[in-house]
């Protein structure tokens, strides 16, 4: 069965620290894997897409790792800030795409 | 070049009534995705349409739900006789591609069922 986990479910951190999420994945056949931020009450905005034979991606505060062959992924904060509290979703597209149900990072002041 | 647009942002229903969700995709996209996002849940497909045609309704209950998207104006996800396990935030995304390579999601539309 095609399934993307996600964790942790949800996370607290101070501002300008960084946290780490984890994609775990058990797809076929596996084309790519985007992580999204949705913030409360809007839609899903994509922040990187990476395929098979990348193993790094960034975009700003954000890095994106890929290790196809432990089919993990995570996306790594750096210097976080309030606007990073939203909902991360980690997607990875096999024919369809298959979403993780996300995690909730929480940045306090 | 507006995003995608979904109307309404709020709907509330009552058991036994209708509900017709309304999407526009980006402008010059011809391929529109429905999803359903339950309460704690992640987003799950629904369907996939391209103008007049539905190419892949998958994940669609086989009752109660329809889809279209018409050659003029925008898409609609109808839901017939709601019941309380529809309340959900109903997501559209439009892509200018097969394949859903790149969607671009709109703001959702929250539907409670009271």
């Amino acid at each position: 069965k095609n399934q993307v986990e996600q964790s942790p479910q949800s996370l607290i951190i101070l501002e300008g620290k960084n946290c780490t999420l984890q994609c775990n994945y058990t797809v076929s056949p596996f084309s790519n894997l985007r992580w999204y931020k949705q913030d409360t009450g809007r839609g899903p905005v994509s922040l990187t897409i990476m395929t098979f034979s990348e193993n790094t991606k960034s975009n700003g505060r954000y890095t994106a790792t890929l290790d196809a062959d432990t089919k993990q992924s995570s996306l790594h904060i750096t210097a976080s800030q309030l606007s990073d509290s939203a909902s991360y979703i980690c997607v990875v597209k096999a024919g369809k795409l298959i979403f993780g149900q996300g995690t909730t990072l929480q940045v306090k002041p | 070049n507006a995003g995608v647009m979904q109307n309404p942002r709020h709907l509330v229903r009552r058991r036994g009534q209708e509900a017709r969700l309304r999407c526009s995709p980006m402008k010059g996209h011809s391929h529109v995705y429905w999803y359903r996002q339950l309460p704690e849940e992640g987003l799950k497909f629904m369907v996939y349409l391209q103008k007049e045609n539905i190419i892949d309704e998958s994940g669609m209950p086989k009752e109660r739900f329809s889809a279209e998207f018409p050659k003029e104006g925008p898409s609609i996800l109808r839901i017939q006789q709601v019941v309380r396990g529809d309340s959900a935030a109903y997501f559209c995304a439009s892509s200018p591609v097969a394949g859903g390579e790149t969607q671009y999601f709109g703001p959702g539309t929250r539907l409670l069922v009271l």
